[in-house]
């Protein structure tokens, strides 16, 4: 119950394409859905957040989509750049961000020139 | 700007030995968090604190314990390493209200220690 499910585990996309990547979860009390991009050699950084009173969520180019009935939400980077390339983690948690996290198990993206 | 500071980027130590992991942050929060990172696994939560002296154990507490003895420092302890101790570890605090998005107050990460128990 207390799982987040991600995938793809990698993910593979040429420069300007749409690198769409996907999270479930089971606990229906989560109610604060965070998604963290980490480059090599440094820490988890906040990109995006969403709370489950809307169903989309758009900065820039990265957009979140959430479904709360299918308990999915997924994160959406339009006109991919190879800048994009790092790994991305989706999270769960009940309340604010400031308590714990449960994490997605990781997506890696490569963004081709 | 803010900072969660882990002391060492990486370390090398010998199975048994006792192993301390330092974590200082300077946004003047209560609560604090120890994670592990491992490929395929994500990020999972070892141990976290909400105030002085106060620990809760995350999903993964085997093998470990912690100390918080000031507001700005939480040490994660290895009490007897082990090879599959071997892993990235991910010191976290929230952002101070008022910085950021307050309602959330997102969790900001160190650089990481990565970990080799040989």
């Amino acid at each position: 119950q207390q799982q987040v499910k991600q995938s793809p585990q990698s993910l593979i996309v040429q420069k300007g394409g749409i690198s769409i990547i996907n999270c479930a979860y089971e606990n229906t009390a989560f109610d604060y859905f965070p998604w963290y991009q980490q480059f090599p050699g440094k820490g988890p950084a906040l990109l995006i957040a969403i709370r489950p009173d809307v169903s989309e969520k758009k900065e820039g180019r990265f957009t979140i989509s959430f479904n709360k009935s299918a308990k999915q939400f997924s994160l959406h980077i339009m006109d991919s750049q190879p800048g994009d390339s790092a790994t991305y983690f989706c999270a769960a948690s009940f309340g604010q961000g400031a308590q714990k996290l449960v994490f997605g198990q990781g997506t890696r993206l490569t963004i081709n020139p | 700007d803010v900072k969660v500071t882990q002391s060492s980027r990486y370390l090398v130590k010998r199975t048994g030995e006792k192993v301390f992991l330092e974590c200082v942050q300077d946004m003047d929060h209560e609560n604090m968090f120890w994670y592990r990172q491992d490929p395929g696994l994500g990020l999972r939560l070892i141990y976290f604190s909400y105030d002085v002296k106060m620990k809760e154990k995350g999903d993964i507490p085997e093998g470990y314990s912690v100390s918080r003895e000031k507001k700005e420092r939480f040490s994660l302890i290895l009490e007897s390493a082990s090879t599959n101790q071997t892993s990235m570890y991910l010191c976290a605090s929230p952002y101070p209200l008022g910085q950021g998005d307050v309602s959330n107050q997102p969790q900001h990460f160190g650089d990481g220690t990565r970990l080799s128990i040989l």
